[in-house]
């Protein structure tokens, strides 16, 4: 079945510097990858998400890149606010199982 | 109004009691699952229905039971509780079997179950 592993477990960066998340995946038959944020208390809500046939994605401050190739894609934030400080999650699955899959998380401390 | 709403928010119960968790979405989504949150923030898939049928049903014991009245509830019952049982469980749905661009996932606000 589908693996899906990130890191790093936690990152810290200073207010405007960038934040990178890396996550691989074990399916070569994924073809959608979405980034949760989870801020304390809440609920996983999604912020990015990418299908197999696209490199990359922007939405303002976000970003996401895929290499199919390799198996692996990656979050950039960029401009890095104390409100972006949050568990973020990746995750992965393809359209057959309906299965997706997360990554074990990344909590993300921006220090003002 | 809150797309996708689970009840109760707490559950604070004994070993060996049964437990119930509902959920109800209002986005006319075919799809909805189960997903556990332990202490380490992993989420794990549980179950999933589509249209009260069964799609996915992963390795959980036989003491959680999902039932899914309709396609817009998907309650999840728990038998003889245990101390291991205590996560958060969010509920979420999708509007097509799988999530896709088209049909991301959506979570419900989750219910912290505590098992003393």
């Amino acid at each position: 079945g589908e693996n899906v592993e990130q890191h790093p477990s936690t990152l810290s960066v200073q207010e405007g510097d960038s934040a990178v998340i890396k996550c691989t995946y074990s399916d070569s038959a994924s073809n959608y990858f979405p980034w949760y944020k989870q801020e304390l208390g809440k609920r996983p809500q999604l912020i990015i998400d990418i299908r197999s046939n696209v490199g990359e994605k922007k939405d303002q401050r976000i970003a996401v890149t895929l290499n199919k190739t390799a198996k692996h894609f990656s979050l950039h934030i960029t401009e890095t606010q104390p409100e972006d400080s949050a568990v973020y999650f990746c995750a992965a699955s393809n359209n057959q199982g309906g299965k997706l899959i997360f990554g074990q998380g990344t909590e993300l401390s921006v220090k003002p | 109004d809150t797309a996708v709403s689970q009840t109760p928010k707490y559950l604070v119960t004994q070993m060996g009691n049964d437990k119930s968790i509902k959920c109800e979405q209002n986005l006319g989504h075919d799809t909805m699952y189960w997903y556990k949150q332990d202490s380490k923030k992993f989420l794990k898939i549980m179950f999933s229905y589509n249209n009260k049928e069964l799609i996915i049903n992963e390795t959980v014991p036989n003491r959680f039971s999902p039932k899914s009245p309709d396609k817009a509830h998907l309650n999840l019952h728990i038998n003889s509780l245990e101390l291991g049982d205590s996560a958060v469980y969010f509920c979420a749905s999708s509007q097509v079997l799988a999530p896709t661009l088209d049909s991301p996932l959506h979570f419900g606000n989750g219910t912290r179950l505590t098992v003393t």
